[in-house]
């Protein structure tokens, strides 16, 4: 079964830094692309970064380029997103998912989510 | 821009069918924007329920299906029941990446 738990959340001073972690299980990790994914409270959801199976494509929404940056360690099963300059407006639950591909992409697995707020 | 575009409410009886919709703001949605749909119950993380237009995902009960229906993206629910009070987004892939629409949300009463 298919286990993907993110950590790191918690309360950050506006432009401050923050670091989310994805641990992730039951699946074949170094093979899958994976992503953020974020929903401000009570709002939808918006994609955030995806990140390819090694690592060496990563894609950005327009509104976190250059203050978020994804990464992963294939060996420790680990999905990272190191938010730098936060702003209030990337206060949210941000959840880990995993990319599959069938004849396109979609969001197979979820994990429960890590509440970031930004506030003074 | 392109905006993806969903129903912001909807009801149903119990029992009842309802049809939910993804469109854009401008043109038709096909195969080729890949619609999926996603459910999310208040407090809960995302569960996937459709991709590829009308596959379902492991475990979801065969009432939820994906369809095109005239040029939008269509999520049907069949004997809707009280624990599919939720809301359903939809994600479409455009050139700029995956898209999510505005969620609907559905009430069962």
């Amino acid at each position: 079964e298919v286990h993907l738990v993110e950590s790191g959340g918690g309360l950050v001073q506006p432009g401050g830094s923050l670091r989310l972690s994805c641990a992730a299980s039951g699946f074949t990790f170094i093979n899958s692309w994976m992503t953020w994914v974020r929903q401000a409270p009570g709002k939808g959801l918006q994609w955030v970064a995806n990140i390819k199976h090694d690592g060496t494509e990563k894609y950005y929404v327009d509104s976190v380029k250059g203050r978020f940056t994804i990464s992963r360690d294939n060996a420790k099963n680990s999905l990272y997103l190191q938010m730098n300059n936060l702003r209030a407006e990337d206060t949210a639950v941000y959840y880990c998912a995993r990319l599959l591909f069938n004849t396109g992409w979609y969001w197979g697995s979820w994990g429960q989510g890590t509440l970031v707020t930004v506030s003074s | 821009q392109t905006v993806v575009t969903q129903e912001p409410s909807f009801s149903v009886s119990p029992g009842g069918t309802v049809t939910l919709t993804c469109g854009l703001t401008s043109g038709s949605v096909s195969s080729i924007h890949n619609p999926s749909w996603y459910q999310q119950t208040p407090g809960q993380a995302p569960r996937t329920l459709i991709y590829s237009t009308n596959s379902r995902s492991s475990g979801v009960p065969d009432r939820f299906s994906g369809s095109i229906l005239g040029n939008k993206a269509a999520l049907t629910i069949t004997g809707a029941q009280a624990d599919d009070e939720s809301a359903y987004y939809c994600v479409l892939y455009m050139g700029s990446g995956m898209v999510f629409g505005g969620g609907t949300k559905l009430t069962v009463l």
